[in-house]
């Protein structure tokens, strides 16, 4: 299947910075991106769809200008959480859309620590 | 607006036997309906899928049922093994946002 990549794996860091998380499809262009957080022990849960070249669509209560995402181009999609805040500690999963496969498929997670 | 259920949350079988997870959803227009196994630590993994216009579909040892009438959908793991231990998660295409909506999952465990 298609493969979808996450950069970095993992990453902590301290109250206030600025984090920023990189979507990559691999082996097909993905028009539209998702990104999703997911709480120990919960269900994933969809913060916003990115649109190659648009403003990304967010959920109803994720906040636009916390959560910055950018489709810049057809592979790649990044997500920064600006301002983190140990309750923003959470595993943040992508998915991209392949309109050939008329599927979509996961990136292996980024897990986020706020300290 | 878009929701699904799935039962059991938890769901622990002898090895060998088969194992069941059942989801339900309201949106009558939503066609299609994949499962997810997730192991601890990453990210999802597309198991199996089905879409509409067919009511089973299987693969080796998973099989999954749809029944649109009724709006649930099945999956069914038979002669269930080790590595089968992981959370599996049904979904379903949101078709008026065209955004996959997750359940809640269920942790299955296989008993040696």
């Amino acid at each position: 299947g298609a493969v979808v990549s996450q950069h970095p794996s993992w990453v902590i860091c301290k109250s206030g910075t600025s984090v920023k998380i990189e979507c990559r499809s691999l082996d097909f262009q993905a028009t539209t991106m998702f990104w999703y957080r997911q709480f120990p022990k919960q269900s994933l849960m969809l913060m916003a769809t990115s649109n190659e070249g648009s403003k990304a669509t967010y959920e109803q209560g994720v906040e636009k200008d916390k959560f910055l995402i950018n489709h810049a181009s057809l592979t790649l999609s990044t997500l920064t959480v600006t301002s983190a805040h140990p309750e923003d500690s959470s595993f943040y999963i992508c998915s991209a859309d392949s309109r050939s496969a008329d599927t979509q498929y996961f990136g292996p997670g980024t897990r986020l620590t706020v300290l | 607006g878009e929701n699904v259920e799935q039962h059991p949350s938890t769901l622990s079988v002898q090895e060998g036997d088969s194992a069941v997870i059942k989801c339900t959803y309201s949106d009558s227009a939503s066609n299609y309906f994949p499962w997810y196994k997730q192991e601890l630590g990453k990210g999802p993994q597309l198991i199996i899928d089905i879409r509409s216009n067919v009511g089973e579909k299987k693969d080796q040892r998973i099989a999954v049922t749809l029944n649109k009438t009724a709006k649930h959908f099945s999956l069914h793991i038979t002669e269930t093994q080790p590595e089968d231990s992981a959370v599996y998660f049904c979904a379903l295409l949101y078709s008026s946002a065209s955004k996959i909506i997750f359940g809640s999952g269920t942790r299955l465990s296989i008993r040696p």
